[in-house]
């Protein structure tokens, strides 16, 4: 069965320092999003993305964060001066359409910021 | 936020039993309703959904309840195995509003031998 797959599975970055966490979404899905979720709380969602651009992001993801499909297979989050509270297991997720159709998720990337 | 919620941390069940997990809502803009199981280590995985214009959807063990009016949708497991036993996460999507999922804070079910 395809897969959502991300990598690194565990990332520690010191404070102030630039990060990129990568996905290769299921193939012949066409929306793409991360999400996170902090040790204890809920999973959050950050953003969305179709047809190469955002469609929607939440309050969370603000100028420090930035997501680019460079090729036909990757997706990637950049936390651009990474804070303590990044700290986080950051999930990738993809689905072939929007409309009652399920969200596949990857296994994560711990982001620890030291 | 608070608009979807998962009041039991936890369940203890025995195996071969039901296992009954809820979950309420408050967007009544809501429409796509889904349950997701997570083991240690893993992402989350999708395990059964149901759209707001049905009240039940089953696929093998699993059988989802969706109680519009109530605001609540619960998830059965019959029969309970060993190996059900993870986090139970539902999350809801307001198709009309982006595709972002809402999530619960889950509930940890445990399957006794």
């Amino acid at each position: 069965e395809p897969e959502v797959t991300q990598t690194p599975s565990h990332q520690v970055t010191q404070m102030g320092q630039e990060v990129i966490l990568r996905c290769v979404p299921i193939s012949n899905h066409l929306y793409f999003y991360w999400y996170r979720q902090i040790l204890g709380q809920k999973v959050e969602f950050l953003v969305s993305f179709y047809n190469n651009e955002i469609s929607e992001k939440s309050e969370i993801f603000d100028d420090q964060f930035s997501v680019e499909r460079p090729d036909g297979s990757n997706f990637t989050l950049k936390i651009r001066s990474t804070k303590l509270e990044d700290s986080a297991m950051y999930f990738c997720a993809s689905g072939r359409t929007v409309l009652n159709q399920p969200q596949h998720f990857g296994d994560g990337t711990r982001l620890s910021i030291l | 936020d608070q608009q979807v919620k998962q009041n039991s941390p936890s369940l203890s069940v025995q195996e071969g039993r039901i296992s009954i997990l809820n979950c309420d809502y408050t967007n009544s803009m809501f429409d796509y309703f889904l349950w997701y199981k997570k083991y240690p280590a893993e992402g989350p995985t999708f395990l059964i959904s149901i759209s707001s214009i049905k009240d039940k959807n089953e696929d093998g063990r699993f059988t989802v309840f969706l109680n519009k009016s109530a605001k609540h949708l619960s998830l059965h497991i019959v029969p309970s195995q060993p190996g059900d036993s993870a986090v139970y996460f539902c999350a809801a999507q307001n198709n009309n509003a982006g595709n972002m999922l809402t999530f619960g804070g889950g509930t940890r079910l445990m399957v006794k031998p």
